[in-house]
This record gives structure tokens, sequence and C-alpha cells, in this order.
């Protein structure tokens, strides 16, 4: 049981460059989220997706774009990189409610030159 | 926009001593859970503990424990008996007002000392 599983650990971009962040969990959870953390601070929702099939909007969603794939992965795209999007990203998912814990991924370190 | 305050930036205690790390929230949904992470150097976030905010009593997991005053929307975080390994951002988490996503506070850097 891998748990929340996210490729690559570490990328580095020249700005403009286009990439996808993938994550992909097997809890089977219907919820999943992309996170960034900037450092020396907490995380800011970029984007969701409550169950397969849709996806919205979350704190910070300017420059990204996101797919659900199917009810395991969730992927992040970057298409045009800027050096403002160099942070660190989580994705996370939980089963259903508010009630449920959200589970983290290790996170993606991504620098943007 | 719901908001997660953690009002110390750091914290810093001796090893085998207790710290509380403070947080206040601003939802205004009913039934609710509120989470502690803890996130060390590896980057890693891990769940401390959890508050389901319909219960009085306060959650414990072993040394940590919390202090939920639910009428003042606070939700403080308790650490006995500190250890070298409880070095670690904390990060105090509730969600928003539609129930949908969580909302993060800001962190606090708690460095136990030998």
């Amino acid at each position: 049981n891998a748990g929340v599983t996210q490729t690559p650990k570490f990328q580095v971009l020249k700005t403009g460059q286009s990439m996808t962040l993938q994550c992909a969990q097997d809890m089977n959870h219907n919820s999943m989220y992309w996170y960034r953390q900037d450092p020396g601070m907490g995380l800011r929702l970029i984007y969701y997706s409550a169950s397969e099939g849709t996806t919205d909007k979350g704190e910070v969603p300017n420059g990204y774009n996101v797919s659900r794939l199917n009810k395991r992965e969730f992927s992040l795209r970057l298409e045009s990189a800027a050096p403002s999007q160099t942070s660190v990203y989580f994705c996370a998912s939980r089963r259903d409610s508010s009630t449920d814990t959200q589970y983290f991924g290790p996170g993606t370190r991504l620098t943007v030159l | 926009a719901q908001t997660v305050t953690q009002s110390q930036p750091e914290m810093s205690v001796q090893e085998a001593e207790t710290v509380t790390l403070s947080c206040t929230y601003d939802t205004s949904e009913n039934n609710y859970y509120l989470f502690w992470y803890k996130q060390p150097p590896s980057r890693q976030m891990i769940l401390v503990i959890r508050q389901e905010a319909y219960k009085q009593q306060n959650a414990t997991e072993n040394r940590f424990s919390v202090n939920f005053q639910k009428a003042a929307k606070s939700f403080s975080l308790k650490i006995s008996d500190s250890q070298l390994g409880d070095t670690a951002m904390y990060f105090c988490a509730s969600p928003n007002n539609a129930g949908n996503m969580l909302t993060f506070g800001g962190g606090t850097r708690l460095m136990v000392k030998p």
C-alpha cells in the first residue's frame, strides 16, 4: 500500500517550458488536491477534484491546469513555467467528506530559472 | 476567505519539557474536524492529531493533545515530554465553509533543544 505517490521528486525548468506533475493514490479515495508550499509558508490550494470527472479551482489556480485522469490519478500541468511558480508541490487525497483526513504525497520540488 | 492563524512563527523547547502551539480558525461549518500536521525536514506532511468539533472531549494521541475551545474557535496543540524528533514545522488546518477543502495556517517552526 503506497498511499499517495508523486513524480518527479525534483525538477528544474527554464522560463516558458511546460511540464506535468503526476499524482496517484491507491486508497480508493474520491477527492484529490494539489497544493503549493512556498518557503516558510503554509500550503495553498491550487486545484482540487471532489470526484472522478470533476475539477475546481482553489486559492491560486492561475498558470496551472489539472486533469483527473481516473479515480487514482490527478495531474497538474504548467503550460508556460514562470519563476514565480518555483515552489514545492504536494498532492493529497481523502476519502470523501470534510471530516476525513487528507493524506499527502512526498512533494515535488520545482525550480523555474 | 477562510483564515487559519498560527500566531507563533517559531518556538523552542527543551527536551522532555512541554510546549503548546496555538491556532485559531473561522469556519462556519457545524460538523467538522480540525487537524494538526507535522512537517519534518524530509518535507513529508504527517498527520499528528485530529479533533471532532462536535465532541467536547479533547483529542489525545500519546504525547500529543489538543485544547479545543469551540466558541473561541481555538485549537491548540500540546506536546508533552518533547523529543528531538519533534523538531519540525507544525500546521493546523480547518475546513472552509463549504466543507470541500482545507485551509492551512502559516505554520510554527518548533525546535526541540537537547
